[in-house]
């Protein structure tokens, strides 16, 4: 079974503080996904990344950055936590187009 | 532009009832559709996707949904539903040359009452 792990259910951060998230895949997939869940809004793009230090912007980007230095894991990076940014995080990868892609079991972030 | 509209937020059912979940799309060129399943405290989990052919696609835990593109729709249905099913339930199309990108609904909450 695929499976992709998160490195944190549950997070709390202070305004301004670095944030790390970090997301381990274990089936050799060279497409991983950031994602952000809020209710009402359903899943929104952060980044995605279609192979080792290759990244590409999805529809929310702003305030955050990715790295992806092993094609196994990719963190995502709050520079500067906000309040805005809590919310529930999600990682995703997936072989290639056409195929399903698999979930971890999300990080919830609290910025206070 | 590419969109999803989930157009009940939240449904009640009776356990053994019926289930039917509205997902419509915007696309312009024939889409790939998939249905995800998100129990709580979980990530989400793929039930079913359509990309050609059958129009009736039958997926895991005995859902099935129907592409109907005269009505841009792809909705969802079980027979009956187990109390089990109780979840949230996200609709998401991808772009028939490249679905690595997924745009998501905002997801249909499914409450069973016993």
């Amino acid at each position: 079974d695929v499976k992709v792990t998160q490195s944190s259910r549950y997070l709390v951060k202070r305004t301004g503080e670095k944030v790390f998230l970090e997301c381990v895949q274990d089936m050799d997939h060279e497409n991983m996904f950031w994602y952000r869940q809020d209710p009402g809004l359903g899943l929104r793009l952060i980044y995605f990344s279609y192979d080792v230090k290759m990244k590409e912007k999805g529809d929310i980007p702003e305030g955050y950055s990715v790295s992806r230095e092993k094609k196994e894991r990719f963190s995502l990076i709050l520079e500067s936590a906000s309040t805005n940014q809590t919310s529930m995080y999600l990682c995703a990868s997936t072989t290639d187009s056409q195929e399903t892609q698999y979930f971890g079991p999300g990080t919830r972030l609290l910025v206070l | 532009a590419q969109s999803v509209t989930q157009p009940d937020i939240h449904i009640t059912v009776s356990e053994g009832a019926s289930l039917e979940l509205r997902c419509n799309y915007s696309y312009g060129a024939t889409p790939y559709l998939f249905w995800y399943v998100q129990s709580p405290g979980q990530g989400l989990q793929l039930l079913l996707k359509y990309f050609s052919g059958d129009t009736l696609v039958q997926g895991i835990k005995g859902f099935e949904a129907e592409f109907k593109r005269s009505q841009s729709s792809f909705n969802l249905r079980k027979p009956s539903v187990h109390w089990s099913d109780a979840a949230e339930y996200f609709c998401a199309v991808g772009q028939s040359y490249n679905t690595d990108k997924l745009i998501f609904g905002t997801g249909t909450r499914l409450q069973v009452f016993p």
